[in-house]
């Protein structure tokens, strides 16, 4: 099984940071990595998918880069509403196996 | 707007069963494949089960198979998740997520919380 791993678990940040997040999948995985926001209470929210396509409605600010093993999340310039916990996710066509995700908190 | 709207969930004792409901609108249920996925308190995301669109094809975690039977009914707009033989350990929130052309988990419902307890 390929195992996803996300650095760091928690990272502190103010409003306006440039924010990144790093997942390294434990085998290639090409381009078949997708990124979520989760806010408590609340259920996943797709931000990215194949590793740099933004979903729709997503904000600009959040880019994705990276193939193979190692990939990241970028956060340009860090919103109040941006604090939340984020998880990638290496994906095929029937499942999907998902980091431990990165908490980001007001530092 | 695509709505996902899971139900069934409660407190159950160890040993017993539970059967998740899922009620799909806003598209064309039968064209999308769909997947269960959970999450224990505090912790992270585990994917569990898929369907293909006709529920021809199947798959299951290692840790529910045998013991969890994912299924859909086109015609009602509905995907069902039979949980048997429930432990602790099964204690979460379970997703129901519809999956796009491109394989992307895209659309979640809101989840529907699951205690396995005595």
């Amino acid at each position: 099984d390929i195992q996803m791993t996300q650095s760091p678990s928690t990272l502190s940040a103010s409003v306006g940071d440039r924010v990144t997040i790093t997942c390294r999948a434990s085998q290639s995985i090409s381009s078949w990595l997708a990124w979520y926001q989760q806010k408590p209470g609340k259920a996943p929210k797709l931000l990215i998918y194949k590793a740099s396509s933004l979903e729709s409605g997503v904000p600009s600010r959040f880019s994705g880069s990276g193939s193979g093993t190692e990939f990241t999340l970028t956060i340009s310039s860090l919103q109040p509403d941006d604090f939340a916990t984020y998880y990638c996710q290496q994906y095929n066509f029937y499942s999907g196996t998902f980091g431990q995700g990165t908490k980001v908190e007001f530092k | 707007e695509v709505q996902l709207v899971e139900s069934g969930g409660h407190l159950v004792q160890p040993g017993g069963s539970l059967r998740l409901s899922c009620a799909a609108s806003g598209f064309t249920f039968s064209s999308y494949s769909m997947n269960w996925v959970r999450q224990a308190p505090g912790k992270g995301l585990e994917w569990l089960s898929y369907i293909s669109t006709s529920g021809g094809t199947i798959y299951y975690a290692d840790s529910v198979k045998g013991r969890f039977t994912i299924s859909r009914d086109n015609a009602k707009n509905s995907l069902y998740l039979q949980t048997n033989s429930l432990r602790a350990e099964d204690t979460a929130v379970y997703y129901c997520v519809r999956r796009s052309s491109d394989w992307n988990f895209d659309y979640w419902g809101q989840g529907t919380l699951v205690t396995v307890s005595s």
